[in-house]
């Protein structure tokens, strides 16, 4: 089932500048994680964050996690014209089982 | 890293027909596989997981005996959809969690299967 909302639903910045993406979910989570996925092709794992952690780094990603409001947010800076993908948060709720949310696609314009 | 093989990449067949897609995982034994079918521009929605040695477990709304799953070694599931229609077409993916992992570990997905039915 599908227990996540994203927003933006799209996302237009300009390279170099940073894009900033949503995602709310509903039920307990035991971690939640945020995958890419470029057109036509399979999801790419960017960050697992757990349910006792607020805040996580990878490089130029950066996201937090605020359980009390069952929200998530991507940070990218910098972007680059190849981050250009549709950008899904995932919550696993301890049985491995995802439920992604509807997902952000982000344009990033040379 | 984890790698899961899937295949066909890209199939397109008559309605009527039966196609068979294919979930390794290469580099580890994955008793629990997951198959999900994507709508262009939509997100992921699971349709069941595929267990090792046992049958599937179907989520509500998918129909058993229209996607047959099987996960027949602990490399291998198989996703047939049976009496392929237009309605079917869309883009399958699969994905496996590694068990030898202990904790909180991301899943490894497919590259995706995309089904057109004439």
């Amino acid at each position: 089932s599908q227990q996540g909302e994203e927003d933006p639903q799209a996302l237009s910045i300009q390279e170099g500048e940073n894009a900033t993406m949503n995602c709310s979910y509903k039920t307990s989570i035991n971690n939640l994680q945020w995958y890419r996925q470029n057109s036509g092709r399979g999801l790419v794992h960017l960050i697992l964050i757990r349910s006792n952690e607020r805040e996580k780094h990878s490089g130029r990603l950066r996201v937090t996690l605020d359980t009390s409001k069952k929200s998530s947010s991507l940070l990218i800076t910098a972007s680059r014209a190849a981050d250009t993908a549709s950008y899904f948060c995932a919550t696993d709720a301890n049985d491995y089982k995802l439920s992604f949310g509807a997902g952000t696609t982000v344009t990033v314009r040379a | 890293g984890a790698v899961v093989s899937q295949h066909p990449s890209w199939v397109i067949c008559k309605s009527g027909t039966s196609v068979k897609i294919e979930c390794r995982s290469l580099d580890f034994q994955a008793t629990t596989m997951f198959w999900y079918r994507q709508f262009p521009k939509q997100s992921l929605m699971l349709m069941a997981t595929s267990n090792e040695g046992s049958k599937a477990t179907y989520e509500q709304g998918v129909e058993k005996d229209k996607f047959l799953i099987n996960h027949a070694s602990l490399t291998l599931s198989t996703l047939t959809v049976t009496s392929a229609h237009p309605e079917d077409s869309s883009f399958y993916i699969c994905s496996a969690r590694d068990p030898g992992l202990s904790g909180n570990q991301p899943q490894h997905f497919g590259d995706g299967t995309r089904l057109s039915i004439l």
